[in-house]
């Protein structure tokens, strides 16, 4: 079956500091991808997504690239802020018209000024 | 505003009392989802519908209910709520062609 593994956490940084949250999947065909982010007493919301193989998505500084060989879709952010604080989800969608978004645990980012 | 809400979004009950947990999205998605989040575990599927009168039982179905008579609505029903139901719950609908939009939760106590 589908399954999204995210690193141990939670992830504590200082203001500024270099942010890799890795992810990693198992899935047949090419799904698609997404990194979720739920802020303190908030709701999920989709931070960026990647539809095919190389495409990068990227929103409010957050990047992450969809790879096929390693099957990665690793989050990264040059320059963290306080407000970046919060719970990260890597998901999948299988190909195809489908419903299930398949999750990984989260990890939570705690950002020191 | 497109949007899925819940209502309510927060509720303390007690084991056996049945309860209804209610969502409605304004986009007209065909497919909708519940979700609940423990810590440690991420989110986990426990039912889903591709439209009106067609669901399916998720990863975690168990003590659970859905229906799906109206298209906006897919009601999230607990027929007998026990301590391990003590969770946050999403619900969420999506397009063939979109992501799927979270709404803001409900976070359930059973004592």
């Amino acid at each position: 079956g589908n399954s999204v593994t995210q690193m141990e956490g939670p992830v504590t940084l200082s203001e500024e500091a270099f942010l890799t949250i890795n992810c990693t999947y198992t899935a047949t065909g090419y799904p698609s991808l997404f990194w979720y982010v739920q802020y303190p007493g908030e709701g999920l919301q989709l931070l960026l997504k990647a539809t095919k193989a190389d495409d990068k998505g990227s929103n409010k500084g957050f990047e992450a690239t969809y790879r096929k060989e390693t099957t990665s879709f690793h989050l990264e952010k040059g320059s963290v802020q306080v407000s970046d604080s919060a719970v990260y989800f890597c998901a999948l969608s299988p190909e195809g018209a489908n419903s299930k978004l398949t999750f990984g645990k989260g990890i939570t980012l705690s950002v020191r000024p | 505003e497109a949007q899925v809400t819940q209502n309510p979004r927060y509720l303390i009950t007690v084991t056996g009392k049945k309860l209804t947990v209610t969502c409605s999205q304004n986009m007209n998605h065909e497919y909708m989802s519940w979700y609940r989040q423990d810590p440690g575990l991420g989110l986990r599927q426990i039912y889903y519908s591709m439209n009106v009168e067609a669901t399916d039982k998720g990863d975690v179905p168990e003590g659970y209910k859905v229906s799906r008579k109206e298209k906006r609505n897919f009601p999230l029903i607990l027929e007998s709520p026990s301590p391990n139901q003590t969770s946050l719950y999403f619900c969420a609908s999506r397009s063939p062609w979109t992501e799927p939009v979270f709404g803001p939760g409900t976070r359930l106590t059973v004592t």
